[in-house]
């Protein structure tokens, strides 16, 4: 266990709708960084927020949406989902607002969209 | 353009072995940069972070070069064992944001 939770860990759904991940950071992490990793593009940055602010921006499409709230978890919103947004999404923490002591990672959220 | 790049090619080696993989990077000039452990469906795994201003760092069996003239970072893990076997993934941040930009990893196959 890695300290990062990440639910749910799998998620079915149609093509159209709309799905919420969410992330609870290892314990004294204040920044939340989100990824999605396909297997022809890695792991591709979306977006991070730290203690609550957004602080950088990946090329996340704008279907997708993100919060950090007070108790600093995070959600991620994917709306109008395609059949190309299956992946899976990861939620990594650090101490920090930069990544000197590197990243814990979730386990993931494994999206399928049929 | 900005890229990263690791042999996308499995690098496949005998126990005990060392295993050397690399990192390229183009048009970046990072601070530091980070080498990561990925087995298949989990997420990845911290394992160092070298600094711009370090040539080497050591961890274990675990190896890292840095060379910033030569935009490249070698990997190497000595005396291999089969539970090595996993994705390696290098990782920078490529300004001055916090974020981090990884590359597409090589797989490790280390053969009993």
């Amino acid at each position: 266990d890695s300290g990062v939770t990440q639910t749910p860990k799998h998620l079915i759904t149609a093509t159209g709708q709309r799905v919420t991940l969410r992330c609870s950071p290892r314990s004294g992490d204040l920044s939340v960084y989100w990824y999605q990793q396909s297997l022809d593009q890695g792991l591709q940055f979306l977006i991070q927020y730290y203690n609550g602010e957004e602080r950088a921006k990946g090329n996340i499409l704008e279907r997708f949406s993100a919060q950090q709230f007070p108790d600093l978890h995070s959600e991620l919103n994917l709306s109008s989902l395609e059949l190309g947004d299956s992946a899976l999404y990861f939620c990594a923490s650090s101490v920090e607002a930069g990544a000197n002591y590197g990243y814990t990672f979730g386990s993931g959220t494994r999206l399928t969209v049929v | 353009s900005q890229k990263i790049e690791q042999n996308s090619e499995a690098l496949n080696i005998q126990e005990g072995k060392t295993a050397t993989l690399t990192c390229n990077y183009t048009n970046y000039s990072p601070a530091y940069l980070q080498w990561y452990r990925q087995d298949p469906g989990r997420g990845p795994v911290f394992l160092l972070l070298i600094r711009e201003n370090e040539k080497e760092k050591r961890k274990e069996r675990l190896k890292v070069t840095f060379d910033t003239t030569l935009k490249q970072s070698l990997f190497h893990i000595t005396a291999s064992q089969p539970a090595d076997s996993a994705t390696y993934l290098c990782a920078l941040p490529p300004d001055s944001s916090y974020k981090l930009i990884f590359g597409s990893g090589t797989r490790l196959l280390v053969r009993p």
